[in-house]
């Protein structure tokens, strides 16, 4: 349950949609999160999925979950320049939560 | 709610000092947890707490490091002595109904 991989960096115009991609390792994680950091802040917690869901929307953000491939995905729509942060995701089961590193998003006018 | 409340935001102190954090967890939620942040090993947990017991302190990163929490709204982090190895953003995070919620960080500087 520790190895939650995330890719770096993206980078998306202003307008497109962005999608940030994770996988992890835990097949018994209960929930799976996505979490907003801006500079100089905490972490936001911007919407969570069960593991028994497939998609979740929420406004412009669309989670899928594949639990066979373990990959989680964050579907931005109509992305705005203040979406700019890191986006963190996260597993949890049991009281424990396992993060990945960030997804630096910048998006550019 | 206030969310959870961390202090001090930012701290700034001198090798061998005795630093302490402090964190009030969301009213009703049951467990609590501390993460380290920095740039080269991005979040980590350090200890978690359920019912003001420690459950998993297993990521204290050594002796110089500790934490309590005397009731359910107060739980506090120290290291002594500090070393410059500890500068760090460090959170507080309280769970309630699956969310772990997150406090503003205390952004700790050893000099």
């Amino acid at each position: 349950g520790e190895d939650v991989e995330q890719s770096l960096f993206l980078s998306v115009r202003e307008g497109d949609s962005s999608v940030i991609n994770c996988t992890y390792t835990d097949s018994s994680s209960t929930y799976l999160y996505w979490y907003k950091q801006e500079p100089g802040a905490g972490l936001q917690l911007l919407t969570y999925i069960f593991s028994n869901m497939d998609m979740k929307q929420d406004q412009r953000l669309t989670v899928l979950l594949n639990k066979k491939d373990k990959h989680l995905s964050l579907r931005i729509a109509d992305t705005q320049t203040g979406d700019s942060a890191i986006y963190f995701c996260a597993e949890g089961a049991s009281n424990k939560f396992y993060f990945g590193s960030g997804t630096k998003l910048n998006v550019k006018p | 709610d206030a969310g959870v409340i961390q202090s001090p935001r930012h701290e700034v102190t001198e090798m061998g000092q005795e630093v302490t954090l402090r964190c009030k967890p969301i009213s009703g939620h049951n467990s609590l947890f501390w993460y380290r942040q920095t740039m080269m090993r991005g979040l980590e947990l350090l200890i978690y707490f359920n019912n003001n017991v420690p459950i998993d302190d297993s990521g204290m990163p050594e002796d110089r490091f500790s934490a309590k929490m005397p009731n359910a709204s107060f739980s506090t982090l120290k290291i002594q002595p500090s070393e410059p190895r500890d500068s760090a953003v460090y959170f507080c995070a309280s769970l309630g109904s699956g969310e772990l919620f997150f406090g503003e960080g205390s952004r700790l500087t050893v000099l």
